[in-house]
């Protein structure tokens, strides 16, 4: 069975800090996807970043920065120079490839991170 | 570009009520559909997923159930909802293939009173 953790329940922070959120996952699968999602007080769930299980590469856009490490199980996410407006819930989420016709893929969700970004 | 919708956004329905959220995406043919809910406490979790018209699979057995009667609407429904209905209710489309982003509609606030 697939799970993510989120160990950090909380983080508050100040205007311009940088902060970076944890993700540790568990799978039996070699084929496997790795998402972060924004949550904002409105509600949506929006969409930040997907890396599958081969492509280890770290990547930046913006202030945005992921690091995925297969050999801790890690994804964790950094926000640098953070702004109020980056105040919302982070979540994290694995979903493992299924073939058969590989449709019918699910999403296993960490319990979310709640960051607060201070002015 | 793809959209998707879901309405209504908020709802208060007493128990015993019946209940029906719908959810349509535009823009795309035959795509995997998601129910899934957040209760207090912030997790996500999956109730119902559809690969086609007519085909729903059920995640966790509940009071809740949901139909798929074209190809990109998704109703979630309950003949007598009970108070630990409530929650936000998030309907999510994804394209048909392995691997792919899911992405999730507006949500809809339910309070069951």
């Amino acid at each position: 069975a697939q799970k993510v953790t989120q160990a950090q329940t909380e983080i508050s922070v100040v205007e311009k800090e940088d902060v970076t959120l944890d993700c540790v996952y568990e799978t039996r699968d070699t084929t496997y996807y790795l998402f972060w999602y924004k949550q904002p007080p409105s509600g949506e769930l929006v969409f930040l970043i997907r890396r599958n299980s081969f492509d280890e590469q770290n990547e930046i856009s913006g202030r945005y920065s992921w690091n995925f490490q297969k050999s801790t199980s890690s994804f964790n996410f950094t926000i640098t120079a953070s702004q109020v407006v980056d105040s919302a819930v982070y979540f994290c989420a694995l979903s493992e490839a299924r073939d058969s016709g590989g449709s019918n893929y699910k999403l296993t969700f960490g319990k979310g991170t709640l960051l607060t970004v201070n002015p | 570009s793809q959209t998707i919708h879901q309405w209504p956004a908020t709802l208060v329905q007493p128990v015993g009520s019946p209940l029906s959220l719908e959810c349509t995406v535009e823009g795309t043919s035959n795509p995997n559909l998601y129910w899934y809910r957040q209760a207090a406490g912030r997790g996500l979790q999956l109730l119902f997923y559809s690969v086609g018209i007519g085909q729903i699979s059920s995640e966790v057995p509940q009071n809740l159930s949901a139909s798929r009667p074209q190809d990109r609407q998704f109703i979630l429904s309950s003949k007598k909802l009970l108070l630990s209905d409530s929650g936000f209710y998030l309907c999510a489309w994804a394209a048909g293939y392995s691997g792919n982003t899911i992405y999730f509609g507006e949500g809809s606030w339910l309070t069951v009173v």
